[in-house]
């Protein structure tokens, strides 16, 4: 089993709709949980930390389910500026651990 | 707003060589990574430094890498012996202390050094 696994996609939707993207991962030991996005060939860019409560920042929310292993992002009313590949990414933060885990990722175009 | 800095952009060499690829952390970060992406596939962690000293690798982090910290801004990754398979994108990241329940886990990526092995 993959250890954080996401559907690839790619979801094309368009401009003001709203997208969700899952994701599971499989180490119960994960404690910290991200959503970054990466454009073609450019360096992931973090998005947002994911917390227990769950979170919101502006058109985007991210949800954690800790029992099902499982985390959510929602993004509403997108934009052609939000077409990029979103990847789900985890970490154990034992100590001396913070490796993250990265999914392969979704992608997303968003179309006029 | 504070980046990563990685140098070169693109690096091209000959199966065999070695080759030094930089790193400028964010200043006040004290927790340094590499990672590596391989065309089409997903970003792939090799090591964490923390502290003068490798904290964390994985197991694509045999002999033939090393990491260093020279100075107090530079952070390299070498490859001693380079394979084919070593192309990839190399990404350095780093990451402040971290505290209970704060979020300065977070870590914040270069924009990556081409590696092509031919």
């Amino acid at each position: 089993r993959k250890e954080v696994e996401q559907d690839p996609g790619p979801f094309n939707v368009p401009e003001g709709a709203t997208v969700a993207f899952n994701c599971t991962y499989s180490n119960s030991a994960s404690q910290s949980f991200f959503w970054y996005r990466q454009d073609c060939r450019k360096e992931p860019k973090l998005l947002m930390s994911v917390y227990s409560s769950g979170n919101e920042d502006g058109r985007f929310t991210a949800q954690l389910n800790r029992a099902s292993q499982y985390i959510s992002l929602l993004i509403r009313d997108s934009k052609l500026s939000d077409s990029a590949t979103y990847l789900c990414v985890v970490s154990s933060l034992d100590t001396g651990r913070r490796a993250l885990t990265f999914g392969s990722g979704t992608r997303l175009q968003v179309q006029p | 707003e504070p980046e990563v800095t990685q140098t070169p952009s693109h690096q091209v060499t000959q199966m065999g060589q070695e080759v030094i690829l930089r790193c400028v952390p964010i200043s006040n970060h004290l927790y340094f990574y590499w990672y590596r992406q391989i065309l089409g596939q997903k970003v792939e962690f090799l090591v964490s430094f923390y502290n003068n000293e490798i904290s964390e690798k994985s197991e694509i982090f045999d002999d033939q890498f090393s990491v260093e910290r020279p100075d107090g801004s530079n952070f390299t990754l070498k490859i001693r012996s380079t394979k084919l398979e070593d192309s990839a994108m190399y990404f350095c990241a780093s990451s402040g202390r971290g505290t209970s329940g704060g979020t300065t886990y977070e870590q914040y990526f270069g924009p990556g050094t081409r590696l092509t092995v031919t």
